[in-house]
């Protein structure tokens, strides 16, 4: 079984509809969850990052955390063009001297 | 401007022929990291490096090396390459090893080995 689960996609939805992209884990211990986004010929960027359960907002974007579950989420709302890229989950181990990723979800947004 | 630099963007090879990617960061970052990113794989860790002469292996270490002379410099060195090693390559740095630290990384390299 994998440390980190991600439906690679594609996802394709129309412009202003709400996005939920998510990724399973397997080792409970895991406190920090990020999620990257990438555009084509890039590098990913940190997008968002959570520590343990809940929920954290910044704009359209939503991160949440189930620990429970093993679940972690992130939900755009009002989707846009420009958010058509791939999104990484990513969970940093202990000590974090390695970042375990998704497989990444690619998104196409369209206008 | 604060950035990872890689070089070369692309690269086409021959099996065999020993190659380096240069990575270098200019934010004085402790950590430096390679990955490989394969559809749907993701990306996968190849070396990682806490501090200058510190490296350690990832996940898929096999055929590759890597140095740690300079904070600034994480050179990624193929010594015989494979087709199999045919894939995207980024570095990556962040401030200190830490489970909250965020990762810069560099635009990436686009590797064939024929």
């Amino acid at each position: 079984q994998k440390e980190v689960e991600q439906d690679p996609g594609p996802l394709s939805v129309p412009e202003g509809a709400i996005v939920s992209l998510n990724c399973t884990y397997s080792n409970s211990a895991f406190q920090y969850f990020m999620w990257y986004r990438q555009y084509s010929r890039k590098g990913p960027e940190l997008l968002m990052y959570t520590y343990s359960s809940g929920n954290k907002e910044d704009g359209r974007f939503t991160a949440q955390v189930d620990k429970s579950s093993k679940y972690i989420s992130l939900f755009i709302r009002d989707s846009q063009p420009s958010d058509s890229a791939t999104y990484l989950c990513a969970i940093p181990n202990t000590g974090g001297f390695k970042t375990i990723f998704g497989a990444g979800t690619r998104l196409f947004v369209k206008a | 401007e604060a950035q990872v630099t890689q070089n070369p963007r692309y690269l086409i090879t021959v099996t065999g022929k020993k190659l380096t990617v240069t990575c270098s960061q200019n934010m004085n970052h402790e950590y430096m990291s390679w990955y490989r990113q394969d559809p749907g794989l993701g990306l996968r860790q190849i070396y990682y490096s806490m501090n200058v002469e510190v490296t350690d292996k990832g996940d898929v270490p096999e055929g590759y090396k890597v140095s740690r002379k300079e904070k600034r410099n994480f050179p990624l060195i193929l010594e015989s390459p494979s087709p199999n090693q045919t894939s995207l390559y980024f570095c990556a740095s962040s401030l200190s090893p830490g489970s909250n630290e965020k990762l810069f990384f560099g635009s990436g390299t686009q590797l064939s080995v024929l």
